[in-house]
């Protein structure tokens, strides 16, 4: 059972454009949100993260929008670079007890930013 | 000067044999995981124990076995490696309850089994 789908699977975008990237969400307990990037033949790394209370969050060319009601949350990539090129996953966390620090993945979207 | 670290960085084995890979953190943290990376990139946990004890063991076979002899360290073994056992594994630690914060992964060992 897929808990949090990812789309799309790939993407591609011109040097200064926009990347968005999807995620739904099923388990009303996931509480905390990140969003990880991931170069080929390293570990994931975290870019960005949301809690649900808050609807939008900002880190320099890195947004996340977050709807709770529809369970939904998106990254968006202004002027998407070169650089940016790497496999993004959004992924969830639920509260504490036997599942603590649990983090379910998305499937993944293979970015890549055209020069 | 790394955070999470791991060995080794590339394993190749044959069918049947028994390997171990290592990891260590130094970030101070309490909880540490293993995450399997599949064929298609899909991550899931593994194990995950906080303070050297086993918290979370999702449906993995027997064969494989975390240790955590401190809670700067978690090892996995694998006995009697399957073909199915390709993959990359990833380690990583966080901080302890009540929220895993500063989440860090480890820059993963590529099990290849022949």
């Amino acid at each position: 059972q897929q808990q949090v789908k990812q789309s799309p699977q790939s993407l591609i975008v011109q040097k200064g454009g926009i990347s968005i990237i999807n995620c739904a969400y099923e388990n009303t307990a996931f509480d905390y949100f990140p969003w990880y990037q991931q170069f080929p033949g390293k570990g994931p790394a975290l870019l960005i993260a949301i809690r649900p209370d808050v609807s939008e969050k900002k880190e320099g060319r890195f947004t996340i929008s977050f709807n709770k009601s529809a369970k939904q949350f998106s990254l968006h990539i202004m002027d998407s670079q070169p650089g940016d090129s790497a496999t993004y996953f959004c992924a969830a966390i639920g509260k504490g007890g036997t599942s603590y620090g649990k983090l379910t993945f998305g499937q993944g979207t293979i970015l890549t930013v055209h020069p | 000067d790394t955070a999470v670290s791991q060995t080794p960085k590339y394993l190749v084995t044959q069918m049947g044999n028994d390997k171990s890979i290592k990891c260590e953190q130094n970030l101070g943290h309490d909880t540490m995981y293993w995450y399997k990376q599949d064929s298609k990139k899909f991550l899931k946990i593994m194990f995950s124990y906080n303070n050297k004890e086993l918290i979370i063991n999702e449906t993995v076979p027997n064969r494989f076995s975390p240790k955590s002899p401190d809670k700067a360290h978690l090892n996995l073994h694998i006995n009697s490696l399957e073909l199915g056992d390709s993959a990359v594994y990833f380690c990583a630690s966080s901080t302890g309850p009540p929220m895993p914060y500063g989440y860090t992964f480890g820059s993963g060992t590529r099990l290849t089994v022949v």
